[in-house]
């Protein structure tokens, strides 16, 4: 399957611990997007890439949320001192500038107790 | 502002009735409007999008429709089975592109 890859599925931490999860887009794909998705809402924008730049990060994410693509493959996002409401799926996407239409990788799903 | 409404939030049909779910968006550049299928605790897939310079698009029981001097958009499915069941999500990019905002979300039940 060359679809996107997120790791890990599930996470579960303890408010005020830092977590990382990683990404890998379809290979091809030049944009990732990271998006997070609440029950009952629908994916909610945090940031995008172009190859290893990021373009734009959502005026409503803490600055405890922070996100690398550093060498324009895979990408990093991390949060740290984790609070109750960061609890959520964490989605990420890829695209290519061509096709426009944007991909979803399954997932990590985080809780934060 | 960044918006992209849907309606209705939910959504129920007989099997073999049409469904249809309304967006509406802000940003008069966006030019590409996909909608998204999420079943229960799995990711959303893309299933049919549509280009500004066309007018309607189709596949197989599915169809969408765009108004661009409105700014809606439609999703359309004819002839319903219990499997379309799931949430439906519509989208529009935002600042020339680099972004796609996601609406509410509708629940679409389809009773066998």
């Amino acid at each position: 399957d060359t679809g996107v890859s997120q790791d890990p599925r599930h996470k579960i931490t303890k408010r005020g611990q830092n977590v990382t999860f990683r990404c890998d887009p379809i290979s091809e794909h030049n944009r990732l997007y990271w998006y997070r998705q609440t029950l009952g809402q629908g994916p909610e924008f945090l940031t995008y890439f172009q190859n290893e730049a990021q373009l734009e990060k959502s005026r409503l994410l803490s600055d405890r949320f922070s996100a690398e693509r550093p060498k324009g493959s895979f990408s990093t996002l991390e949060i740290q001192r984790t609070e109750q409401g960061d609890s959520a799926m964490y989605l990420c996407a890829s695209s290519s500038l061509m096709d426009g239409g944007i991909h979803f990788g399954n997932g990590t799903r985080l809780t934060v107790t | 502002g960044e918006n992209v409404e849907q309606h209705p939030s939910t959504l129920s049909v007989q099997e073999g009735d049409s469904a249809v779910i309304k967006c509406t968006y802000s940003d008069s550049a966006s030019n590409y409007f996909p909608w998204y299928k999420q079943e229960l605790g799995k990711r959303p897939q893309l299933i049919i999008d549509i280009r500004s310079n066309v007018g309607e698009k189709k596949d197989q029981r599915i169809a969408v429709t765009l108004n661009k001097t409105a700014k809606h958009f439609s999703l359309h499915i004819t002839e319903t089975q219990p499997e379309d069941s799931a949430v439906y999500f519509c989208a529009a990019p935002y600042n020339q592109g680099g972004k796609l905002i996601f609406g509410q979300g509708t629940e679409l039940s389809v009773k066998p």
